[in-house]
C-alpha cells in the first residue's frame, strides 16, 4: 500500500525562525517520486519540488531545502528564516506504481503559521 | 493565462440536484486529473485521463459521479443527485506525458450542498 504521513498538523513560528516539516512515506515500489506542494489561502496547490527515488541528494532552493532519506522513508522540508508569506498548508505527496500515471497520494498536510 | 482554469469557483446547490464542473488544462498537457479535498485533509485522487481516455477511476468515484474529456482538451466532472457528503473542493490538475512529471493545479471548485 502507498501512504504518506505528515504527523505535524499545525506549526506556529515567529518570523525568521527556521522550521522543518516532516514527511514519511510508504511504498513497495523501487521507483517512485516525492513531491511537496504549498496551498495558500487562495486554494491553488503550488508545486515546490519533485525528487525521484534514485536521487537522494539534498536540494536547496533559496530559503527552502529538502532532506530525502530512503533509509527512514522520509522527505523533510525546511524553511530557513521563515517569513509571513510562508504561511500556508504544505502537502507532501507520493507517486509510484507500474506504468506510473502521475497519480498523487497526498499526506494530510501541515498548516504553517508564521507570525510577525 | 496559461495555467489550469476551473469553473465555477464556487457552487452552492440543493441536495438532490445535479452539478457540473469544468476544467481547462494547460494546452500542451496530455494528462488530466481530478481530486477531491475536504476540510483539513489532503487531496484525494478521483480519476485520470490520458488525452480523451479515462484510464483510472478511484473507488471514491461512485456511480453518481461521471467525468469526461472529449477530444482530449477540457474536462467535465458531473455529480448527479448531490448529497451533503459531496461538499468539498474539487481540484483539477494537468501534466505533460513525461513519467511522473509535476502536476499543475487549478484553483478548484468549492461545492456546498445544502
Amino acid at each position: 500500500a502507498q501512504k504518506v504521513t505528515q504527523a505535524q498538523t499545525e506549526i506556529s513560528v515567529v518570523e525568521k525562525e527556521d522550521v522543518t516539516l516532516d514527511c514519511v512515506y510508504e511504498t513497495r515500489d523501487t521507483t517512485y517520486y516525492l513531491f511537496w506542494y504549498k496551498q495558500p489561502p487562495s486554494g491553488e496547490l503550488v508545486f515546490l519540488i519533485r525528487r525521484n527515488s534514485f536521487d537522494e541528494q539534498n536540494e536547496i532552493s533559496g530559503r527552502y531545502s529538502w532532506n530525502f532519506q530512503k533509509s527512514t522513508s522520509s522527505f523533510n522540508f525546511t524553511i530557513t528564516a521563515s517569513q509571513v508569506v510562508d504561511s500556508a498548508v504544505y502537502f507532501c505527496a507520493l507517486s509510484s506504481g507500474s506504468g506510473n500515471t502521475g497519480k498523487l497520494i497526498f499526506g494530510q498536510g501541515t498548516t504553517l503559521q508564521v507570525k510577525p | 493565462d496559461t495555467g489550469v482554469s476551473q469553473n465555477p469557483r464556487h457552487k452552492i446547490t440543493k441536495r438532490g440536484q445535479n452539478v457540473t464542473f469544468r476544467c481547462d488544462p494547460i494546452s500542451e498537457h496530455n494528462r488530466l486529473y481530478w481530486y477531491r479535498q475536504t476540510l483539513g485533509q489532503g487531496p484525494e485522487f478521483l480519476t485520470y485521463f490520458q488525452n480523451e481516455a479515462q484510464l483510472e477511476k478511484s473507488r471514491l468515484l461512485s456511480d453518481r459521479f461521471s467525468a469526461e474529456r472529449p477530444k482530449g482538451s477540457f474536462s467535465t466532472l458531473e455529480i448527479q443527485r448531490t448529497e451533503q457528503g459531496d461538499s468539498a473542493m474539487y481540484l483539477c490538475a494537468s501534466s505533460p506525458k513525461l513519467g511522473a512529471a509535476e502536476a499543475f493545479f487549478g484553483q478548484g471548485t468549492r461545492l456546498t450542498v445544502v
